[in-house]
């Protein structure tokens, strides 16, 4: 069981706009920001937001992440058939043990 | 260019201690803001955290884990090294090492992986 939480799938069609969530708590998306890693098949993670919103040199405009409160999103428009991937959010998680990093439990993405 | 790559046994015993390697290139655990952390995912699974140190040798772990866990650095050498105790079968993954830094806080380059299997 991931501490922080995201649908097990999602979908769409080349060109439409997806989101994906991720929820937390306060003492993890509420106080610190929030990473996105994808996962292509059989390789590495890859950082694809940090800082909540920010994108690494190389990654796309098309990729862009939001927070607000203990809940974040990263969203795709223009989806594209290389884009079908496993994706995963990450944060500090300050509570009584921490600070330690918890990940997401992964949103596998289809592109139909 | 920054490279990871892990190294260590691909199969080990119940009970038994696995050591990881993480060799890098193209920056220095000495340079101030520098972290690697070690990173695993069992077989169609999530990734999971495991442990995080830092050019300070300030050190991270992962609370569930943290009695099984030692992570060491040779600045020297360019290497961490991470060692899990006592094995059990449900700690077969594929264990990545990554580099952090205190610039953008994540993890943000990975090695390929070494995949680690625990069985008798």
């Amino acid at each position: 069981q991931s501490v922080l939480t995201q649908p097990p799938s999602a979908s769409g069609t080349p060109g439409q706009r997806v989101t994906i969530s991720c929820s937390g708590s306060s003492s993890n998306i509420g106080s610190n920001t929030v990473n996105w890693y994808q996962q292509l098949p059989g390789t590495a993670p890859k950082l694809l937001i940090y800082s909540n919103n920010q994108r690494p040199s190389g990654v796309p405009d098309r990729f862009s992440g939001s927070k607000s409160g203990t809940s974040a999103s990263l969203a795709i428009s223009g989806l594209q058939s290389e884009d079908e991937a496993d994706y995963y959010c990450a944060a500090w998680d300050d509570s009584l043990n921490g600070p330690f990093w918890v990940f997401g439990g992964g949103t596998k993405l289809t592109v139909l | 260019q920054i490279t990871l790559k892990e190294s260590g046994p691909t199969l080990v015993k119940p009970t038994q201690t696995l050591t990881l390697t993480c060799t890098f290139s193209g920056f220095s655990l000495s340079t101030s803001g520098v972290g690697v952390g070690w990173i695993r995912q069992p077989p169609g699974k999530a990734l999971e955290w495991l442990a995080l140190i830092y050019w300070d040798d300030d050190k991270r772990y992962s609370p569930s884990l943290k009695s099984r866990l030692t992570i060491t650095k040779d600045t020297s050498k360019n290497q961490v090294v991470l060692t899990m105790t006592n094995m059990d079968p449900v700690d077969t993954a594929t264990y990545y090492c990554a580099h952090d830094s205190t610039y953008n806080d994540a993890f943000d380059i990975w090695g390929q992986g070494t995949m680690v299997t625990v069985s008798s």
